[in-house]
């Protein structure tokens, strides 16, 4: 079945790091490609998504670009803030769209 | 506008019970998900409700069930708790269903079994 695999966290960083959060899917299909956001006490938020091959999604500073040849979407900032700690969730959804497959997330901690 | 609304913040219920959660949509969204997240791992599906329709079905036991009302709200149930039902249950609404749909998630019901 569809899956999604995304790095083990917890990932810690300084400030104006640069980063990169691997995700890589298996679907039968052709499925659009997502990174949504929880921080802390708040709820899942749809931070980006890509929805074909080569598509690159952005927001925020964030991008992903969608990868079909390694079947990834790799989550990358050039300089993350403190206000950038949060768990990062890599999803797809296919076919009928009646389900989003979300990766374990990744938890980002970034210090000052 | 009122974001995504779940009710109750935190329950906690013995084996064996019944518990019901509900769930109110961003005003002008007809879909409705729900997803069941145990700490430490990512949402997993539980079902999706469009125009009152069950639209789809998740790999959880007939224990669980739900429905979406006129209004678009939605309730799900679960029968019969077991221990592993602790876990943070959300719910999702979106404006229609399919592959593009962007979701906006409710801050979840925490549901604890003792």
């Amino acid at each position: 079945g569809d899956s999604v695999t995304q790095m083990e966290g917890p990932v810690t960083l300084s400030e104006e790091a640069f980063l990169t959060i691997n995700c890589t899917y298996t679907a039968t299909g052709y499925p659009s490609l997502f990174w949504y956001v929880q921080y802390p006490g708040e709820g899942l938020q749809l931070l980006l998504k890509a929805t074909k091959a080569d598509d690159k999604g952005s927001n925020k500073g964030f991008e992903a670009t969608y990868r079909k040849e390694t079947t990834s979407f790799h989550l990358e900032k050039g300089s993350v803030q403190v206000s950038d700690s949060a768990v990062y969730f890599c999803a797809l959804s296919e076919g009928g769209g009646f389900k989003t497959i979300f990766g374990a997330g990744t938890r980002l901690f970034v210090k000052a | 506008d009122a974001g995504v609304t779940q009710s109750p913040t935190h329950l906690i219920k013995t084996r064996g019970q019944q518990v019901t959660l509900r769930c109110s949509p961003i005003s002008g969204h007809k879909s409705v998900s729900w997803y069941q997240q145990v700490l430490g791992q990512g949402p997993q599906f539980i079902f999706q409700y469009y125009e009152k329709e069950e639209r789809g079905r998740g790999n959880f036991p007939d224990r669980f069930s739900a429905r979406q009302f006129p209004n678009y709200s939605s309730e799900l149930n679960v029968n019969a708790l077991l221990l592993g039902d602790s876990a943070l249950y959300l719910c999702a609404s979106s404006l229609a269903t399919g592959p593009n749909e962007k979701l906006f998630f409710g801050s979840g019901t925490q549901l604890s079994v003792l």
